[in-house]
């Protein structure tokens, strides 16, 4: 069975950089496409970026200038950077592949 | 990018009885190798979504057989044959064929 566990800071000001990690168990980052989705707190999913196996990039365009996606294959391991953070990107945050998703993160924006 | 469109967004019902959820999608999500890649998520509160089909109208594994998805090109359906109290949240469709990948609105499904 498949499992991710998320992690990061929970709590950012304007203009700095979201950082969360998403490790994978049961399942090998060499196979697969691993997403990125948040949800604004009340509202709907919004799909952020995937990573694939061979390490290609797709980003949603409304947030593609300021993301980064990324993947560690040592530590079977993938991340998600965030830059020039606002209040808007407050979102609970989850790593996942769709069939299988992380436990989610709530990042906070706030000066 | 592809707009989903889901109906209704509100969806009360009887336990017991059979309840169905409609997403549209603004242009046909039938990619390049012929597959379909339609998804329908169930979220409960406070937890990640998780999901029951995928590619249309296949279950997946530990999803109860109450539940299945149907429809092809622009159209799609998930049916619940009788609803059970465990299946109260927000139900989302989701295209995965057309990138920036893009969910329905959700609907919500609540007891009467």
């Amino acid at each position: 069975q498949v499992q991710l566990q998320q992690w990061g800071a929970g709590l950012l000001k304007p203009s700095e950089t979201l950082s969360l990690t998403c490790a994978v168990y049961g399942a090998s980052l060499s196979s697969d496409y691993w997403s990125w989705i948040r949800q604004p707190p009340g509202k709907g999913l919004e799909w952020i970026g995937e990573i694939s196996h061979d390490g290609s990039t797709k980003y949603n365009p409304s947030l593609r200038s300021r993301v980064t996606i990324s993947v560690d294959t040592s530590k079977n391991q993938f991340s998600l950077n965030v830059n020039s953070v606002t209040a808007a990107d407050t979102a609970i945050y989850y790593c996942a592949d769709f069939r299988s998703w992380g436990q989610g993160t709530l990042v906070t924006v706030s000066s | 990018d592809v707009v989903m469109t889901q109906s209704p967004l509100s969806l009360p019902v009887t336990l017991g009885q059979p309840a169905s959820i409609s997403c549209r999608s603004s242009q046909s999500l039938v990619y390049t190798d012929g597959n379909t890649f339609l998804n329908w998520f169930h979220q409960r509160p406070g937890r990640s979504p998780r999901r029951l089909i995928y590619k249309v109208s296949k279950r997946d594994s530990g999803v109860p057989d109450r539940f299945s998805g149907s429809g092809s090109g622009t159209d799609f359906t998930l049916q619940i044959s009788r609803v059970e109290a465990e299946d109260v949240g927000v139900y989302y469709c989701m295209q995965g064929t057309w990138s920036p990948f893009t969910f329905g609105q959700g609907t919500k499904l609540e007891i009467k």
